[in-house]
């Protein structure tokens, strides 16, 4: 079963406003999350490493005051696109990565489609 | 960037084995092979990792070669839905970060 998730799967929203979007580990604690995004015939591209209880880190070109990272418990990482446009129309995925006995796993969500109209 | 190289596309029939191929020849010595799938518009699906020796899941087997440069993900009895995009990913060492590659689609034939 799942055991990373991500809410809104699908959400529409008007050019200006900001969209939230939630991802939980179900069944373990992550002190590390990662969002990507992916645009159509694309692969996934990485945005940012969220860490638990300190700021997150951006990878080159992601603009960190427009895509907001909060990862304030051990299960939870939001990503607020601020001010959205079309352009940041695109599906958006976490992960989580689950600790293993020798090597740990990381483990996606099912993706949050963002329309930007 | 990635540091994977992999076919653009394969096919394969229902009910044989798929081979999907990875080339990692910059690879370390304390780097990990993570295989993953994606089906259409659906996060990407864990498979399977190694380090340098052969693993085996119930999904798959990943077959690394002694020189780690390469590596082939083998899916024993493919089926119409293991028709996806496969990704061979090199783990940044330390990070934890996956940086994905264009990676092979797979279409499995009836």
């Amino acid at each position: 079963g799942a055991v990373v998730s991500q809410h809104p799967s699908r959400v529409i929203c008007k050019s200006g406003t900001s969209v939230k979007i939630e991802c939980r580990s179900l069944d373990f604690q992550a002190t590390t999350m990662f969002w990507y995004r992916q645009f159509p015939k694309q692969s996934l591209m990485l945005m940012a490493t969220s860490n638990e209880g300190s700021k997150a880190t951006y990878e080159q070109g992601v603009e960190k005051d427009k895509f907001l990272i909060n990862h304030a418990s051990l299960t939870l990482s939001t990503l607020t696109v601020t001010s959205a446009h079309p352009e940041d129309s695109s599906f958006y995925i976490c992960s989580a990565i689950r600790p293993g006995f020798y090597t740990d796993t990381q483990y996606f969500g099912p993706g949050t489609r963002l329309t930007v109209l | 960037d990635a540091k994977t190289t992999q076919p653009t596309s394969m096919d394969c029939a229902e009910g044989r084995a798929a081979n999907l191929p990875c080339n990692h020849s910059t690879i370390s010595g304390n780097e990990y092979v993570y295989w993953y799938r994606q089906i259409h518009s659906q996060g990407p699906q864990y498979i399977i990792h190694g380090l340098k020796n052969n693993e085996t899941n119930e999904m798959a087997s990943l077959i690394i070669t002694e020189d780690r440069k390469s590596s082939t993900l083998i899916l024993p009895h493919a089926t119409l839905r293991d028709t996806a995009v496969y990704y061979c990913i090199v783990r940044v060492g330390g990070t934890g970060k996956l940086i994905f590659g264009q990676g092979t689609t797979l279409q499995v034939k009836p």
